[in-house]
């Protein structure tokens, strides 16, 4: 089993609709979670970072943690084609050394 | 100027060559990494350090090695290339808080022939 797991995708969303991306991990001990947005050929860069369970809000991104159930959710409001990329999840264990990365879901926005 | 650069951007070698890639940062943070990031794999942590004196293996360390020259640079070599090391290589930086929010360089595109 990978530590970190997403839906490779890729999911396809209207203009405007409400684009639901997910990730599971297999270390209880996991402390903090990302979500990072890499456009083709380029570096990834932060979205959303979550440390406690429930809803973290930041405009149109929500991201949402269970931590009895090793999930974690980016959910994006009104989606533009300017959000099509790829999503990556990235887990760290509190005082651990690295962070683990999933193998990231594509998304595209159709006009 | 960007926060995290990467040089060289791009990069075609032939196996066996010995090859290095550098990194720097005016971030001021004190720990740095090499990924490297293949289609379907995601990224993969190859050498972090958290300090100048400071130097750690990774997930897939074999076949790289890497040397901190000051807190703001971090280079990665290739001691002897070889095709299936042929990969988009990101640098990154992270504060060192436990949050551990990492900004990536640009990438350097690397073609192992």
């Amino acid at each position: 089993q990978k530590e970190v797991e997403q839906n490779s995708g890729p999911l396809s969303v209207p203009e405007g609709a409400i684009a639901s991306l997910n990730c599971t991990y297999s270390d209880r001990v996991s402390q903090s979670f990302f979500w990072y947005r890499q456009y083709s050929g380029k570096s990834p860069e932060l979205i959303m970072s979550i440390y406690s369970n429930g809803d973290k809000e930041d405009g149109r991104f929500t991201a949402q943690l269970n931590k009895a159930s090793q999930y974690v959710s980016l959910l994006i409001r009104d989606s533009q084609p300017s959000d099509s990329a790829t999503y990556l999840c990235a887990v760290n264990v509190y005082n651990n050394n690295d962070m683990r990365f999933g193998a990231g879901t594509r998304l595209t926005v159709k006009p | 100027d960007a926060d995290v650069t990467q040089t060289p951007r791009n990069r075609i070698t032939k196996t066996g060559k010995r090859i290095m890639l550098e990194c720097s940062q005016t971030k001021g943070h004190d720990r740095m990494y090499w990924y490297r990031q293949d289609p379907g794999l995601g990224l993969r942590l190859i050498y972090y350090s958290f300090d100048v004196k400071d130097i750690n293996k990774g997930e897939i360390s074999d076949g790289y090695s890497v040397s901190r020259q000051a807190q703001a640079k971090f280079s990665l070599s290739l001691e002897s290339a070889i095709p299936n090391q042929t990969a988009l290589y990101f640098c990154a930086t992270s504060l060192g808080t436990p949050q551990e929010t990492q900004y990536f360089g640009p990438g350097t595109r690397l073609l192992v022939l």
